[in-house]
This record gives C-alpha cells, structure tokens and sequence, in this order.
C-alpha cells in the first residue's frame, strides 16, 4: 500500500500565477482533505471532498478552488499566488464510513510550494 | 474559539526523561483530540488519540492525560528516546462527520543522546 502520494514534491511558482498540486489517497480511502502549512506552524484546514464534491471549507479566499476525480484522487488549484501562498500544502484521505467517528486521516509527504 | 493552544514552542530532554506537551482548546464542541508526529520532509502522522469520555489514554511509551473541566490535553511521552526528536502537533475536531482537525502551533522536541 502506497499510502497517500503528492505530486510534485516542490515547486517554485511566482506571484500571480497559478498552480495544481495532486493528491492520491490510501487505498479504500474516498474522502480528501487538504491543508496549508505554513513554515513552524500547525496545518490549517482548507476544504474536504466526498463524492466529487465540496462538503467543507476552511477560512481560504475562493482563489483556492479544488476537485475530486471519480477514483477519489484531488486536486488543489490556487490562482492568482500572493507571497503568503508559500508552504507545505498537506493532502489528508481517509474513508468515510468512520469518518464520523473522527478516526485516523493519513497524511500525505505534502508538496512545498515557493511563491517568488 | 476555534483555536487550540499549545506549550512549549520548543522542548529538550535528555534520553530516558519524561517530555511532556500541553494544549489548551475552548470549544466545547470538540469531541477527538489526537496527537500528530512529524518529522522533517515528511506529512503528520497520528501517535494517538484520546475522546473526552475517558481522561486518560496509554499506549506504549505515549500518554494523553486529558481534563475536562480544565479543557486541556497533555502528551507525556516516558523514556524519551533520540528517536523520538520530532515536532509534536494536538488537534481536535467536532464529530460532525467532517473530520477537520484544528491543530494547535507545534512543539518541536529535541531528545539528546
């Protein structure tokens, strides 16, 4: 079992462009999270998929934008990158079925995105 | 009220010691409080976690002693090992089924040989 994977590992992007970053969950797992981790702070939710679809969203302006494919893999897309866009974005998969018990999300290696 | 505090910034303890990391949450509204490792290059991993039903929770050399009424959460971590030098992360979360973790600021534990 691969666990959850992230693509790329790091990329450098410059202000007002836009950028993806991929996420493949464990398997059996069908809901996404993602979260932005700043540089010696605690990740910070930005949104959750199920079911292709968007059931919760952090406090992240609508330049954040996101989609999950029918394998259960996401993608996050952030436009317009500002300066403070720059961190480790963490993917988080976990099955739905316990998810109401607030059971283990496994977390993915991240990607480090610069903005310059 | 979101919001989950979390001392010290940085810890260091010598190899056998006791570490011990304290949070501190407001909303009553959380029922999971879990306890996250992780070290450099790599994503957070759970070490464990603890619901408010019970006030304490061991597994291993990893305690969560957790008071209710104080609404604070501690990870006592016995033996400290090199091994274990990692940043430390609590959470919580609601049980809405929506699983978001509010994690607190991080301690960054260094374990000396």
């Amino acid at each position: 079992d691969a666990g959850v994977t992230q693509s790329p590992t790091h990329l450098i992007k410059t202000r007002g462009q836009q950028v993806t970053l991929r996420c493949s969950p464990k398997s059996g797992h069908d809901t996404v999270s993602w979260y932005q981790q700043a540089l010696g702070q605690g990740p910070q939710f930005i949104f959750q998929y199920y079911e292709e679809e968007e059931r919760q969203r952090g406090n992240f302006p609508d330049r954040f934008s996101g989609h999950q494919f029918p394998n259960y893999s996401s993608e996050l897309n952030v436009n317009a990158l500002l300066l403070g866009d720059s961190a480790l974005y963490l993917c988080a998969s976990s099955p739905i079925t316990l998810a109401a018990q607030g059971d283990e999300q496994f977390f993915g290696p991240g990607t480090r995105l610069t903005v310059l | 009220q979101q919001q989950v505090k979390q001392s010290p910034q940085s810890l260091i303890v010598q190899k056998g010691g006791i570490s011990i990391i304290n949070c501190a949450y407001e909303n009553t509204a959380f029922d999971y409080f879990p306890w996250y490792q992780q070290f450099p290059g790599k994503g957070p991993a759970l070490l464990i976690a603890i619901r408010p039903d019970v006030s304490e929770k061991k597994e291993g050399r990893f305690t969560i002693s957790f008071n209710k009424s104080a609404k604070q959460f501690s990870l006592h971590i016995m033996d400290s090992q090199p091994g274990d030098s990692a940043t430390y992360f609590c959470a919580a979360s609601m049980d809405t089924g929506f699983q978001k973790l509010v994690f607190g600021t991080g301690t960054r534990l260094l374990v000396s040989p």
